[in-house]
């Protein structure tokens, strides 16, 4: 069966720091990962992936993640956070053929 | 700029009634998913077609809840009949194949 962690439900940062949002996974099979944010009120919106290739991915609005396979884990980072971060982000998995499983989200709030 | 369409947007209803919701994939996505978000249960997979087949609704209650596609340009979730526990907010996202999915802005139910 497919799982995924977020660990923390809350994230702080102060405005210009770096951030990281962790996540660890279960899935049968080569991982398909990938993270996304959800603004209030909206849907969520796709922020990157990872698939296969470099375990350094990077997506939208200068966010990276790390694909570690000993430690299963893909945490998101970003080098200097934005006040406009602060959001809802949730980690999620699939394999291959399977549906997304998502996270139970962690909340980053990016204190100016 | 193609996105996911859900209607309607807000739906309120009395408890009983019947309560349809529908969703525009994306075109050419061949997998759909219908989602529910509630704050205490987080995000949970209610149905998902590949190539409008249904492949897994195993998180539908089966009695009131039904998922179909009609055709590649339609989904519909119902729920008949509604009842308070199913306020939430219901998530349409379509992708293709394995790769990312894309979230309509969702219809907010409130069952009264």
């Amino acid at each position: 069966a497919q799982s995924v962690a977020q660990p923390e439900d809350q994230v702080n940062v102060a405005e210009g720091n770096p951030l990281t949002v962790k996540c660890t996974y279960s899935v049968s099979g080569n991982p398909y990962l990938f993270w996304y944010v959800q603004y209030p009120n909206r849907g969520l919106q796709f922020l990157l992936k990872y698939i296969t290739g470099d375990n350094l991915v990077k997506g939208s609005y200068g966010f990276e993640a790390e694909f570690n396979k000993s430690q299963t884990s893909f945490h998101l980072k970003k080098p200097s956070a934005l006040v406009s971060d602060s959001a809802l982000y949730f980690c999620a998995v699939k394999g291959y053929g399977q549906n997304f499983v998502f996270g139970p989200g962690t909340r980053l709030s990016v204190l100016p | 700029d193609a996105r996911v369409t859900q209607t309607p947007r807000d739906k309120v209803t009395e408890m009983g009634q019947e309560v349809t919701m529908r969703c525009q994939p994306i075109l050419g996505h061949n997998t759909v998913f219908w989602y529910r978000q509630t704050m205490m249960q987080g995000l949970e997979l209610l149905a998902y077609f590949r190539n409008r087949a249904p492949l897994d609704d195993s998180g539908m209650p089966k009695d009131r809840f039904s998922a179909e596609m009609p055709d590649a340009t339609l989904a519909t979730l119902k729920i008949q009949p509604s009842e308070p526990r199913d306020s939430a907010v219901y998530f349409c996202a379509s992708g293709l194949g394995d790769s990312e999915a894309f979230f309509g802005q969702g219809t907010r139910l409130t069952v009264v």
